[in-house]
């Protein structure tokens, strides 16, 4: 069975700063890996997806996210984190190409001046 | 483009009620999804379809049911509200299944059961 942890429900960062959002996986088989992103009021967005290709994959608004398979990790970074990245960030992991999602609880990224 | 649209954004229904979301994409996917999401319990699925006249169970569909008899819409149907389905709904699309392809999020529907 596939899961998904995210370390931290919530992440603080002032602006201008590294953003590192931590996602860990179990899967029996390679995993696709994604990260979508959620605003205020809204629906999910993809950010990024991994489906075995290159290991570190880069994703909208400067946002990008490695693949390492030894430590089962997916973590989401930024080098400068801006005002309108506050939000909700979801990883999320599938086990193959036919099989539906499975969702971390997510980390509420707050950016402050 | 409309994308994923979901009616109503908003209802506040009794215990005991019965509603119906609807659920209407306009991209011609296959794939459709229906997932609740509780605070800081991230996004569990509800029921999903592969495409028209075919529907699966999720991971908590007990309380739901759904049909999909377009390839277009997939109304979410609850029976005998409970406050445990007080929760944001959101539908979504994919032109490939899971692993394979992009999900598009409708806006959410919030529903309050008291």
């Amino acid at each position: 069975a596939q899961s998904v942890t995210q370390l931290g429900s919530h992440v603080s960062v002032s602006e201008g700063a590294l953003v590192l959002l931590r996602c860990n996986y179990s899967s029996s088989v390679p995993p696709y890996l994604f990260w979508y992103v959620q605003y205020p009021n809204q629906g999910l967005q993809l950010l990024l997806k991994y489906t075995s290709a290159a290991t570190l994959v880069k994703g909208i608004n400067g946002f990008e996210a490695e693949f390492k398979k030894s430590e089962t990790s997916f973590h989401l970074t930024k080098p400068s984190a801006h005002m309108s990245d506050a939000a909700e960030y979801f990883c999320a992991v599938s086990d193959s190409g036919y099989s539906t999602l499975t969702f971390g609880k997510g980390t509420m990224l707050l950016v402050s001046p | 483009n409309a994308g994923v649209t979901q009616t109503p954004k908003f209802r506040i229904l009794k215990i005991g009620q019965s509603m119906t979301l609807q659920c209407a994409q306009d991209m011609n996917h296959n794939y459709m999804y229906w997932y609740r999401q509780d605070p800081g319990m991230g996004l569990k699925l509800i029921y999903y379809s592969v495409g028209a006249g075919i529907t699966d169970k999720g991971e908590v569909p007990n309380g739901y049911n759904v049909s999909r008899s377009t390839t277009e819409d997939f109304p979410l149907r609850l029976e005998l509200a409970a406050p445990s389905q007080t929760s944001v709904y959101f539908c979504a699309s994919s032109y490939d299944a899971g692993g394979g392809g992009e999900l598009f999020f409708g806006e959410g529907s919030r529903l309050t059961v008291l």
